[in-house]
């Protein structure tokens, strides 16, 4: 059971936008910024968002990040099929004093 | 450009402690804004942070695996280092080690590396 929660599953066809949720709380998203990671097939995690909304350099435009009191979003415009892959997103929570993630979606594009 | 690079042995006994080791080229450890962390992911799971240090040796520890796991800097190696005692079958999986912003906030694991399987099997 994640302290952040993310739908299991999404898809879209290519060149639709799909959008990603990720719900937390008081303690942790609602306080803390929220970042997103990409994990393709057999290779490490790579940070998609960073501060709720940032991207690092070299993260394409499609891909954008935004947050509203508890809980935030990932969107990927212009879906591609290099774009299915799980999606984390992660918090750190003051009350814990700890790291969480969300539990993931599998993105699969149609 | 700053890299990480997990090592240790891939498989480990239950009961007995495994020993990671995340070495840090391209850059040094001593960052007045980074903490330096461990995550792991079983197979086909998500992703369970373990736990960070800061150069100085600071820790945060994931409330779950606190009993069992100690993590510490070396600066002399630009090094950090993972240890989680008795474990079993559900400490199987690829470990990582990543770096994290603190600074002015906790925020995203900026670079990480390319992660190391651990099998607990006797």
């Amino acid at each position: 059971q994640s302290v952040l929660t993310q739908p299991p599953s999404a898809s879209g066809t290519p060149g639709q936008t799909v959008t990603i949720s990720c719900f937390g709380g008081n303690s942790n998203v609602g306080v803390e910024p929220v970042s997103w990671y990409q994990q393709l097939p057999g290779a490490a995690p790579k940070l998609l968002i960073y501060s709720n909304d940032q991207r690092p350099s070299g993260v394409p435009a499609r891909f954008s990040g935004s947050k509203s009191g508890t809980s935030a979003s990932l969107a990927i415009s212009g879906l591609q099929s290099e774009d299915e892959a799980d999606y984390y997103c992660a918090s750190w929570d003051a009350s814990l004093r700890a790291q969480v993630f969300g539990g993931g979606t599998k993105l699969t594009v149609l | 450009q700053l890299q990480l690079q997990e090592s240790g042995p891939g498989l480990v006994k239950p009961s007995e402690t495994l020993s990671l080791t995340c070495t840090v080229s391209g850059g040094s450890i001593r960052s007045s804004d980074h903490y330096w962390a461990w995550i792991r992911q079983p197979p086909g799971k998500g992703l369970e942070w373990i736990g960070n240090v800061f150069y100085s040796g600071s820790t945060y520890y994931n409330p779950s695996l606190k009993s069992r796991v100690i993590i510490i800097e070396d600066t002399s190696q630009n090094q950090f280092s993972l240890r989680v005692n008795s474990v079993t079958a559900a400490d199987t999986g690829v470990y990582y080690c990543a770096r994290q912003r603190f600074v002015p906030q906790w925020d995203g694991f900026d670079i990480w590396g390319q992660g190391t399987m651990v099998a607990v099997s006797s």
